[in-house]
């Protein structure tokens, strides 16, 4: 069971290039979320789906693009990059189901982005 | 509507006793906490539900007091292991359901 998986682990980038980062879990959940982590910040929400086909901004949308593709994945997309998007980003997922008390959030092993 | 989390940071010997704070101005319907080593992703460790309870985990206990929004991480008889960074997640009354609001985070550092 791989649970979940982002692509790539990390990249480089120069100011002005887009780029997407994937995002797929095996869990059949049915929420799934983007964090940025940046020192001293905690992690932050940029985006997330409760549901395929939904998508919605959290704390920190501004610079990003969300899809979510089916059930699995969730991608998130940096349309033109800029410095202060160099962070460490994280996936999660969560089940999320009406009804279910304990909604655990199950990270992926994170993509480190530098932006120079 | 971040929660705030004290301390910052605390250096232990092993087999000392720490207590972690975690605290919302909002009312909350669960608090979860992770732990992060460096360089890896936050790993849930529990969860504590409206109704004040009091959950374990190793020697990793924790209580919920839904009066004053509060959520404390007891570690007990501290081992190596213990050391990294300690997030709790706090997940609104009313709010989206599952979404949780981090705190910035709590260092541990636990010496031989």
């Amino acid at each position: 069971n791989a649970g979940v998986t982002q692509t790539p682990k990390f990249q480089v980038l120069k100011t002005g290039q887009s780029m997407t980062l994937q995002c797929a879990q095996d869990m059949n959940h049915n929420s799934m979320y983007w964090y940025r982590q940046d020192p001293g910040m905690g992690l932050r929400l940029i985006y997330y789906s409760a549901s395929e086909g939904t998508t919605d901004k959290g704390e920190v949308p501004n610079g990003y693009n969300v899809s979510r593709l089916n059930k699995r994945e969730f991608s998130l997309r940096l349309e033109s990059a800029a410095p202060s998007q160099t962070s460490v980003y994280f996936c999660a997922s969560s089940e999320a189901k009406p009804g279910l008390a304990k909604n655990i959030q199950y990270f992926g092993a994170g993509t480190r982005l530098s932006v120079l | 509507q971040q929660p705030v989390q004290s301390p910052q940071a605390v250096i232990l010997r092993e087999g000392e006793d720490a207590v972690i704070n975690c605290s919302s101005s909002k009312a909350l319907y669960s608090v979860h906490w992770y732990r992060q080593k460096h360089g890896e992703a936050p790993v849930f460790l529990m969860i504590l539900l409206k109704g004040g309870e009091q959950k374990g985990h190793e020697k990793i206990s924790a209580s919920f007091n839904e009066k004053k929004q509060q959520s404390s991480l007891y570690l007990t008889a501290s081992q190596l292991s213990y050391s990294g960074t300690y997030f709790c997640g706090t997940e609104m009354l009313g709010g989206s359901q599952g979404n949780l609001i981090f705190g910035k985070g709590t260092k541990l550092s636990v010496k031989p």
